[in-house]
């Protein structure tokens, strides 16, 4: 039973709009959630964070918005870059660093 | 700082095989952690570690052994290798197990090891 879940397998944006990537979870335990970003034959990095406690939390271009009630977060990225074009994966944790990753999102930037 | 390194980088086994997937951080990280990747089912936690000496199970653990004598090391074994272990294994570390001041420090990842299994 997937308890994080990444519904779009793809996104395609053009260069300079916004990116939005969501993704859902079904365990009222998870109280962190983490974005990371992945390349091709490169392991993930850690892009942004946030706590149950907030609902939003920005670094820059990239803003992660969290609706508890309904088990949703989402990453926003404004402006999107051509760089940004990777592999984008959600994953929550209950309290620990085993965190539970969603299937990831491939974004793809276009010029 | 190397980070996180993994070797090899590809490997092919037959079914049976035994083989040891090496990982070592050079960051004194006290926690280390295995995953593997496969086509639409994101990263699944294999076995992880919250110290030297101290090892635990994931979610995917059959068929895998950890042991960490070490702080900076953290292999993975098969014992027996099946198909079904087909897969990218990525090895991650991060300075704590669990919150630090409201916060996870975040897990940095090796760039994997490709492993085939015919």
């Amino acid at each position: 039973d997937q308890q994080v879940k990444q519904n779009s397998p793809s996104l395609s944006v053009q260069e300079g709009r916004i990116s939005i990537l969501n993704c859902d979870y079904t365990n009222s335990m998870f109280d962190y959630f983490l974005w990371y970003k992945k390349y091709p034959a490169e392991g993930p990095t850690f892009l942004i964070s946030i706590s149950s406690i907030k609902d939003k939390n920005e670094d820059g271009r990239f803003t992660v918005f969290l609706n508890k009630s309904a088990k949703h977060l989402s990453l926003h990225i404004v402006p999107s870059q051509p760089g940004d074009s990777a592999v984008y994966f959600c994953a929550a944790s209950a309290g620990a660093q085993k965190l539970v990753f969603g299937q990831g999102t491939r974004l793809t930037i276009n010029p | 700082n190397a980070g996180v390194t993994q070797t090899p980088k590809f490997q092919v086994l037959k079914t049976g095989q035994s083989m040891t997937l090496q990982c070592a951080q050079d960051m004194n990280h006290e926690y280390m952690s295995w995953y593997r990747q496969d086509p639409g089912m994101g990263l699944r936690l294999i076995h992880y570690s919250v110290g030297a000496g101290i090892t635990d199970q994931g979610e995917v653990p059959n068929g895998y052994n950890v042991s960490r004598s070490t702080t900076e090391d953290f292999p993975l074994r098969l014992l027996s290798a099946a198909p079904s272990q087909t897969s990218v294994y990525f090895c991650a570390s991060s300075y704590s197990s669990g919150l630090l001041g409201g916060s996870f420090s975040p897990l940095h990842f090796g760039n994997g090891t490709r492993l085939t299994v015919t």
